[in-house]
């Protein structure tokens, strides 16, 4: 495609129910990137995938939280037993993986809602 | 650590006006990058602007342009013209080698026809 698409656009769930929002990145971009953005934390970083690298899981805010990138390509963000501080837009972002500050590319994120 | 302060929650421009959205930032880095995103109501994170630390000349993107000051660690936004469009939350983030985008708080601007 031509941008950073993800799914579903919203999720409603009731606490304690895991969760897994999708994330597939611009073709041929090697950088991944997870950021949530809520309204008392603002935009945070959750995640970032380098190539075959290991994932920056610094992050991540707690265990209930992780991630995967398979083929290089789609991500899935995982949350399990969800609760209500989850709830906020869940960004992913792709770029080039140049050296140096290459622009990351947002799509349009996934409105997560906690009941 | 780094961090990226937007003093300015809410800022209000008159249609065809400029107006300058305030940055600035604290980092120990001597190498690393500037942005600016707009985020309209559709969430939708869209770049408007980017500069390389490591540059002294001011990028511009069409109305778009920065007042990048490195010594003072501050980069502020100017809007040229003011179009309805341009109304949207702009938030400034930092960037160094490991990768990730450091948020500002986020601006919110609105225009006036």
């Amino acid at each position: 495609g031509a941008g950073v698409s993800q799914s579903p656009s919203n999720k409603v769930t009731e606490k304690g129910k895991d969760v897994e929002l999708r994330c597939d990145p611009i073709s041929g971009h090697t950088a991944l990137y997870w950021y949530r953005q809520s309204l008392g934390q603002g935009l945070e970083f959750l995640i970032y995938f380098q190539g075959n690298s290991a994932p920056d899981k610094s992050g991540l805010p707690s265990d209930r939280f992780s991630a995967e990138r398979t083929g290089g390509s789609v991500s899935t963000l995982t949350i399990q037993r969800t609760q209500q501080e989850d709830s906020a837009v869940y960004l992913c972002a792709s770029s080039a993986g140049l050296a140096g500050g290459d622009t990351q590319y947002f799509g349009p994120g996934t409105r997560l809602t906690v009941l | 650590a780094q961090t990226v302060t937007q003093s300015q929650p809410e800022m209000s421009v008159q249609e065809a006006e400029t107006v300058t959205l305030s940055c600035t930032y604290d980092t120990s880095e001597s190498d690393y990058y500037l942005f600016w995103y707009k985020q309209p109501p559709s969430r939708q994170m869209i770049l408007v602007i980017r500069q390389e630390a490591y540059k002294q000349q001011n990028a511009t993107e069409n109305r778009f342009s920065v007042n990048f000051q490195k010594a003072a660690k501050s980069f502020s936004l100017k809007i040229s013209d003011s179009q309805l469009g341009d109304a949207a939350m702009y938030f400034c983030a930092y960037r160094s080698a490991a990768g990730k985008l450091i948020f500002g708080q986020g601006t919110e601007l609105s225009v006036k026809p």
